[in-house]
């Protein structure tokens, strides 16, 4: 059972420098997010994703973009990398609900980016 | 005011002693409450979910209470497995489909 997978796991940037982390679920669920995780902050909300096709803007959007093109994928790319995005970056998914999310998400492993 | 706050602790604890952390959220309308598991270097799991009449699963109990605006969890004869940052998670009114995550208690059992 391969659940959320993220790649890659570690990078090392420089700033100005592009990238894009890759998150894949096989559990067929409607729901993706991205977090970053940072010291005392907790996770914070950095875009998600309702379906195929639709992305949304969280907490902490400014510097990332995402994309959806595929109900099994969900995409954040940084255009222009800042020591600021140095951070754990945890993707997730989670099953619908008619009224609220359930609650569960389902993590990938996390990708740690440095950025120098 | 953070949305979630929870004492980030550290709490050292030896084996079988028992254990409780608080959260409060800062939204009245707040609709669900969860408590998820981290280990060091890991990724967060799901705990357990909270009810408004307290659930228990095992040697753990949670607890809502709505009137103060706050969220406990307790852990009973505490093990070394039971060592890991507890993460406090509540659904936001009007964010149907996100969480809000408080920034964590860690927890660490003595032998």
């Amino acid at each position: 059972n391969a659940g959320v997978t993220q790649t890659p796991k570690f990078r090392v940037l420089k700033t100005g420098q592009s990238m894009t982390l890759l998150c894949a679920q096989d559990m067929n669920h409607e729901y993706m997010y991205w977090y970053r995780q940072d010291p005392g902050m907790g996770l914070r909300l950095i875009h998600y994703s309702v379906g195929e096709g639709t992305t949304a803007k969280g907490e902490v959007p400014d510097g990332y973009n995402v994309s959806r093109l595929k109900k099994q994928n969900f995409l954040l790319g940084l255009e222009s990398a800042a020591p600021s995005q140095t951070s754990v970056y945890f993707c997730a998914s989670s099953y619908p609900s008619g009224r609220a999310a359930t609650g569960e998400l389902f993590f990938g492993e996390g990708s740690r980016l440095t950025v120098l | 005011r953070k949305e979630v706050e929870q004492d980030p602790g550290p709490f050292n604890v030896p084996e079988g002693a028992t254990v409780a952390f608080n959260c409060t959220y800062s939204n009245s309308a707040s609709q669900s409450f969860f408590w998820y598991r981290q280990d060091c270097r890991k990724e967060p799991k799901l705990l357990m979910s909270v009810y408004s009449s307290g659930n228990e699963d095992g040697r753990f109990t949670a607890q809502l209470n709505r009137a103060s605006q706050y969220i406990s969890l307790l852990i009973r004869d505490s093990k070394l497995s039971d060592s890991a940052t507890y993460l406090c998670v509540v659904n936001m009114a009007g964010s149907a489909r996100q969480l809000t995550f408080g920034s964590g208690t860690q927890l660490t059992v003595l032998p």
